[in-house]
């Protein structure tokens, strides 16, 4: 079956940065997402790796690696408005989009 | 920036009752989704809509379940005979192409069956 792993939960200090995983099994590759949801929200896009290497935008760079099935995404300076869940989303080898549970992250003061 | 709109941003109905939400994804996107979030829980896809037609459901997407596209800007879910679990936030999505455009959300219609 497909699957997409991420911590449920982690938190971290507001200036601080923190790096969220994400490792997937899915039948082909066609890209990985990652998303922002705020509670009660819709999920807004942050980034799109599709090649081996490192996107950088801003405060937030997604890191990706085909051969092992993973990716992190890496939030720098962190501020009290990251509080939310970060998800994770492969595009198979039919081009359905894998949705992971997410990562709530907590930022505290 | 463009943007897609799902109303009504709330809906309360009673157990057995037909409900339509309503969505208008961005004008020059091309693949339309139907996404559902039970409270606390991961998005679950529902299905996907290219060139007039469904182009992939998941099993959620039952005979209960159906998608129109009744003219050029409305896209539609309809759920007929509600249950108490279909209670969920129902999200909208679109994109320009489905290999490597992100989707674009709506804000969601929160669906609660009483």
């Amino acid at each position: 079956g497909q699957n997409i792993d991420q911590p449920t939960e982690m938190t971290a200090t507001e200036g601080a940065i923190v790096q969220i995983n994400c490792t997937y099994q899915t039948s082909g590759f066609n890209g990985l997402f990652w998303y922002q949801q705020h509670a009660g929200e819709a999920p807004t896009f942050l980034s799109y790796n599709v090649l081996d290497g490192l996107e950088e935008k801003g405060r937030f760079s997604s890191f990706l690696s085909r051969s092992k099935g993973y990716s992190y995404l890496l939030l720098k300076e962190l501020q009290m408005k990251d509080s939310a869940s970060y998800l994770c989303a492969v595009r198979d080898g039919n081009y359905q989009l894998i949705w992971g549970a997410g990562t709530k992250l907590i930022i505290k003061p | 920036e463009p943007e897609v709109t799902q109303t009504p941003s709330h809906q309360v109905t009673q157990m057995g009752q037909e409900v339509i939400l309503r969505c208008v994804p961005i004008s020059n996107h091309l693949y339309f989704y139907w996404y559902r979030q039970i409270l606390g829980q991961k998005v679950e896809f529902l299905v996907s809509f290219y060139n007039n037609e469904i182009s992939e459901k998941s099993e959620i997407f039952d005979d209960q379940f159906s998608v129109e596209r009744p003219d050029g800007s409305n896209f539609t879910l309809k759920i007929r005979s509600t249950k108490l679990e279909d209670s969920a936030m129902y999200f909208c999505a679109s994109s320009r192409d489905r290999e490597s455009t992100p989707l674009h959300f709506g804000n969601g219609t929160r669906l609660t069956v009483t």
